[in-house]
């Protein structure tokens, strides 16, 4: 089972509000990112969290905050976003940030921002 | 110059043809070798991966890597309609936590 699963599908939210995604895998993968997807681009990296830790930050605004409660989810906080940061969020994970970075992604939240 | 190029396409095949679908780089560190498939509005779904250089073969699909010049392929035989989609080759070293992709090619296979 090579499953990561995301929730919700789709998601619409305005400016002021504050919401969450969540990402839940059970391969008993050590490594989960979050990456954003704009309409007819590559998946662009945000967070990796390796070992329940946070590794990298590609320099991220703090309107998105993530969180990983334990190995085998990962959430991210969202608060007074921008239209701009209207887009495809995508969840992934891999057995080991180190030897074999083979990521599996979940289905996505679309997310509009009014 | 991108660390990774791939033609964006679009590639339109008719239903049964041999698609080629190929990406190149520049880094020399890259060790791992994925293929990606995307179907619209959905996450990308690993096709397949291949470490270092060499050929798999899953089904109707082969990838080919070829470390001396940089290049790596993907192959669908028999193509389908279902195949439709866009394909996303990524990359990354060992200990590297990033993938790259390249941009992603969109192919249409016509009935």
């Amino acid at each position: 089972d090579t499953e990561v699963t995301q929730t919700p599908k789709h998601l619409v939210m305005g400016m002021t509000n504050k919401k969450s995604l969540k990402c839940e895998q059970h391969m008993g993968h050590r490594a989960m990112y979050w990456y954003k997807q704009k309409a007819k681009k590559p998946p662009e990296l945000m967070f990796v969290y390796s070992y329940e830790k946070l590794s990298i930050n590609e320099s991220v605004p703090s309107r998105f905050s993530p969180e990983c409660p334990n190995s085998s989810l990962l959430n991210l906080h969202l608060h007074a976003l921008q239209p701009e940061d209207s887009a495809l969020y995508l969840c992934a994970s891999s057995q080991d940030r180190g030897a074999k970075n083979i990521q599996y992604f979940g289905a996505g939240t679309r997310l509009s921002v009014l | 110059q991108k660390e990774v190029e791939q033609d964006p396409g679009p590639l339109s095949v008719p239903e049964g043809a041999i698609v080629s679908l190929n990406c190149t780089y520049s880094n020399s560190a890259f060790q791992y070798f994925m293929w990606y498939r995307q179907y619209s509005r959905k996450g990308p779904e690993l096709l397949m991966y291949t470490y270092s250089s060499g050929n798999k073969e899953d089904g109707r699909f082969t990838a080919q890597v070829d470390k001396s010049s940089k290049y790596i392929s993907l192959f669908i035989r028999d193509s389908q309609p279902s195949d439709s989609a866009t394909y996303l080759c990524a990359m990354s070293g060992t200990g590297f936590q990033k993938l790259v992709f390249g941009t992603g090619t969109r192919l249409l296979v016509s009935p």
